[in-house]
């Protein structure tokens, strides 16, 4: 089975700053979608991007990027810019690309604080 | 609707009592997923649904959970005699097609499950 690890469970940074929030996975398929959500307070799950593995062009969606290593099962997210806005769990997911297995694995996640 | 919308956005029942979530997805998406989220954990899946079929229900804990989606839209999760560890915030979520997996799905607000 697959798993997603997020071994920060917390950051911080300081608003214009950046930070990088770091996953990785364990899979034995080759083909599958990585994806970082965003929940504030009010529950509800936003995507802030997503990665294809048979991309090597790392992911990017404003001021937020990805940095994918397939190789070492690795898929850090970059916030550029840090705004209060951002402040939030963010959690890492996978998907299998295999017909019929759609659902998401999570990891436990990763609060961020941003100080003004 | 605009998004996936779930009710109620809290519920209170007594260890023992039945409960009935509900998930009205986006209009028009085939997918309908159903997640557990424990406090200060990443969601976990539970069920899965394309159209009215329920494809996978791996993630159900016990014989108590039960979800359906008779006409292909909204969805219900029922959990019969409650227990104390079911209390978490059920996200329901919805996707257009199943047949282009990396479309993302789209979540709710969740409910807020507590059982006394």
């Amino acid at each position: 089975a697959q798993t997603v690890t997020q071994s920060q469970p917390e950051m911080s940074v300081q608003e214009a700053e950046t930070v990088t929030l770091s996953c990785t996975y364990d899979t034995s398929e080759s083909d599958y979608y990585l994806f970082w959500y965003k929940q504030p307070p009010s529950r509800q799950m936003i995507l802030v991007i997503r990665q294809e593995a048979y991309k090597q062009q790392n992911a990017t969606e404003n001021r937020f990027s990805v940095n994918f290593q397939k190789a070492a099962k690795s898929f850090s997210l970059k916030i550029s810019d840090s705004q209060l806005g951002d402040a939030a769990m963010y959690f890492c997911a996978y998907r299998s690309a295999q017909g019929g297995s759609e659902k998401l694995v999570f990891g436990k996640g990763t609060k961020l604080t941003v100080n003004p | 609707g605009a998004g996936v919308s779930q009710s109620p956005r809290y519920k209170v029942a007594k260890r023992g009592q039945d409960v009935a979530l509900r998930c009205d997805p986006i209009s028009g998406h085939v997918s309908l997923f159903w997640y557990q989220q424990a406090l200060g954990q990443g969601p976990e899946f539970l069920t899965y649904f394309q159209n009215e079929a329920q494809l996978d229900k791996s993630g159900l804990p016990s014989d108590r959970f039960f979800a359906e989606r008779p006409e292909g839209s909204v969805s219900t999760l029922k959990i019969q005699r409650t227990q104390q560890e079911d209390s978490a915030v059920y996200l329901c979520a919805s996707s257009f097609d199943s047949g282009v997996s990396n479309q993302p799905q789209h979540f709710g607000d969740g409910t807020r499950l507590s059982i006394l």
